[in-house]
């Protein structure tokens, strides 16, 4: 049962326009939401995280906004750099839980075209 | 200087072997983990450990057997691997089980492939 869905698995995007990738859940009892971009070879770096008390949080040129109504959360990249090709990860969790842990998404795949 | 580190990078073995894959963080936190990433791409927690304890145990075979030394350790045993264990093991950790503003730290992955 997948409880965190990217049904995007790729996205390409021009150089200096917006990318954004998108992410949907199922469990409504998911209180904090997190971004990861992944390159090849390497581990998910952290990017952005969002508490359900919120429905925007923004660093940078990345932005998530957060839907609860609609279990949609959002990833923006603006103005889109050649190095922002990579895997995305949307990944979730019920926090104060005891046990935490992130549930993840299968990733999108964004090309910066040049 | 590495924060996340696994060894080894890349992992080949037969079917039936036993082999370990070792981590060390050097970020003084306190929670390390063990993900999976399958074929698919699916991330998926297997074990949390927090300053040495058990604390997450997911729906794993106990061939997978994860042992922590200290709190800057978390190493991954595997006991009569499988074809179906083939897959990138990464490992991670954080400052704490909550700390979700700042995520988690992973290391780069240990590809494991059993013919």
């Amino acid at each position: 049962d997948q409880q965190v869905k990217q049904n995007s698995p790729s996205l390409s995007v021009q150089e200096g326009r917006i990318s954004i990738l998108n992410c949907d859940y199922t469990n409504s009892m998911f209180d904090y939401f997190l971004w990861y971009k992944k390159y090849p070879a390497e581990g998910p770096t952290f990017l952005i995280s969002i508490s359900s008390i919120k429905d925007k949080n923004e660093d940078g040129r990345f932005t998530v906004f957060l839907n609860k109504s609609a279990k949609h959360l959002s990833l923006h990249i603006v103005p889109s750099q050649p190095g922002d090709s990579a895997v995305y990860f949307c990944a979730a969790t019920i926090s104060n839980f005891g046990n935490e842990k992130l549930t993840f998404g299968t990733g999108t795949r964004l090309t910066i075209i040049p | 200087d590495t924060a996340v580190s696994q060894t080894p990078k890349y992992l080949v073995t037969q079917m039936g072997n036993d082999k370990s894959i070792k981590c060390e963080q050097n970020l003084g936190h306190d929670t390390m983990y063990w993900y999976k990433q399958d074929s698919k791409k699916f991330l998926k927690i297997m074990f949390s450990y927090n300053n040495k304890e058990l604390i997450i145990n997911e729906t794993v075979p106990n061939r997978f057997s994860p042992k922590s030394p200290d709190k800057a350790h978390l190493n991954l045993h595997i006991n009569s691997l499988e074809l179906g264990d083939s897959a990138v093991y990464f490992c991670a950790s954080s400052q704490d089980m909550g700390a979700w503003d700042y995520g988690y730290t992973f290391g780069s992955g240990t590809r494991l492939t059993v013919v």
